[in-house]
């Protein structure tokens, strides 16, 4: 069946510029995460939707991050202002044991890699 | 706060080698355990988990681990590797208290060589 997807693959934008960044989960998982992997570095927890509700938000590093899952399936990564450090590489992951989450295993989607000029 | 520590940035092997990459963590509750594998150019995939019971974990592709809670460590080890194996291995640690969060390593780049 078809795995995680995120689009677009790839986007370049211009510093102080709104960005969306979206990820299609696999059908029927309830639980979806978005990470960020900078250059070098492992991914970087940003935000965990249980159904249509954003249950852990911790790892947003500002206010102009935000994300939505208004039907509880497509996500949207939202960046307002972008800046140069905001260059990396967006992953999705979704998983199907929303209630069991910390011990579920994650299905990732390719990524996005998104560069600030 | 939980974090994890990957030991070895890149490691180098000869096909058909056996390889050990080193991973330890640091959290004061009970913790759950991952290895995720990241081919070129493709999303990460599960390797194996230690959620609770037996020590020793085996994952696919003849991977395995060893949960060693004295240690804080969770070492991925293969006895044998193929060029095939070449890719970023992440060790990843969640808890029931640390929310939904899960806390990767900054990655061991494995490199098999002919």
């Amino acid at each position: 069946g078809a795995g995680v997807s995120q689009t677009p693959s790839n986007k370049v934008t211009e510093k102080g510029k709104y960005v969306e960044l979206r990820c299609d989960p696999i059908s029927g998982h309830t639980a979806l995460y978005w990470y960020r992997q900078s250059l070098g570095q492992g991914p970087e927890f940003l935000i965990y939707f249980q159904g249509t509700g954003a249950a852990d938000d911790s790892g947003l590093p500002n206010d102009r991050f935000f994300a939505v899952r208004p039907e509880g399936s497509v996500s949207t990564l939202k960046i307002q202002r972008t800046e140069r450090g905001d260059s990396a590489v967006y992953l999705c992951a979704s998983s199907d044991k929303g209630l069991a989450g910390p011990q579920a295993e994650q299905f990732f989607g390719p990524g996005t890699r998104l560069t600030v000029l | 706060a939980q974090s994890v520590t990957q030991l070895d940035s890149q490691v180098p092997v000869f096909e058909e080698a056996p390889v050990e990459l080193r991973c330890n963590y640091s959290s004061s509750v009970s913790v759950y355990l991952f290895w995720y594998v990241q081919y070129p150019n493709q999303g990460l995939q599960l390797l194996l988990k230690y959620l609770s019971g037996s020590t020793l974990v085996k994952g696919i592709n003849g991977f395995e681990a060893e949960f060693n809670k004295s240690q804080t460590s969770f070492h991925l080890r293969k006895p044998s590797v193929h060029i095939s194996d070449t890719a970023e291995y992440f060790c990843a640690v969640s808890s029931n208290t640390g929310g939904f969060k899960t806390i990767f390593g900054a990655g061991t780049r494995l490199f098999v060589k002919a």
